[in-house]
């Protein structure tokens, strides 16, 4: 079992659409929970990041962690053809080894 | 404020060959963490450099080695390069205290032949 899991996709949808993107992971451990959005050809742009537990909002987007279940989410409310991209989930535990473990991505089109 | 920056954008390089890769990290981190990804993978972490030491490693054999200067920037070496190597190999820099939260380059493309 891979240690994060993330449905490659690909997810298409109508712009104004409320997109869902989830990962679950194994590890315990793991207290940092981050998203990046992938362009294509691109680095990685760090969107959000949660601390343990909990929701976080940011504008249209929100991001969701549940330890109990080992479940992560990522809304995307009122999307736009611009938030067409892959999306990356990643998690680190804190303290001692601060690498990140990265699930695959979905890629999301969302067409005008 | 500069964000990390990384040259070259693209190599091309042949079986066997020795590539160097460069890093700049973000004004105010000291930190650098190399990442490789493969097409339609995520990030997979090869090393983590922090005060011009290496201070994690990934599952990466030893013809990956890398050196952190006195100006935090970081180089990502490879010998003997095999066809395999070719990737995305992307730097991400990250502050002393929250080296957690970490902001990525735009990579280099790097093709073995």
């Amino acid at each position: 079992q891979k240690e994060v899991e993330q449905d490659p996709g690909p997810l298409s949808v109508p712009e104004g659409a409320i997109v869902s993107l989830n990962c679950t992971y194994s590890n315990s451990a793991f207290q940092y929970f981050m998203w990046y959005r992938q362009y294509s050809r691109k680095g990685p742009e760090l969107l959000m990041y949660t601390y343990s537990s909990g929701n976080k909002e940011d504008g249209r987007f929100t991001a969701q962690v549940d330890k109990s279940s080992k479940y992560i989410s990522l809304f995307i409310r009122d999307s736009q053809p611009s938030d067409s991209a892959t999306y990356l989930c990643a998690m680190s535990v804190q303290g001692g080894s601060e690498k990140l473990v990265f699930g695959k991505g979905t890629k999301l089109t969302v067409n005008p | 404020d500069a964000g990390v920056t990384q040259s070259p954008t693209h190599l091309i390089k042949t079986r066997g060959q020795q590539v160097t890769l460069r890093c700049s990290p973000k004004s105010g981190h000291d930190t650098v963490s190399w990442y490789q990804q493969a097409l339609g993978q995520g990030p997979q972490f090869i090393f983590q450099y922090y005060e011009e030491e290496e201070r994690q490693r990934g599952n990466f054999p030893d013809r990956f080695s890398g050196h952190q200067f006195p100006n935090y920037s970081s180089e990502l070496n490879v010998n003997a390069l095999l066809l395999g190597d070719s990737a995305l190999y992307l730097c991400a820099s990250s502050s002393g205290t929250t080296k957690n939260i970490q902001y990525f380059g735009a990579g280099t493309r790097l093709s073995v032949l």
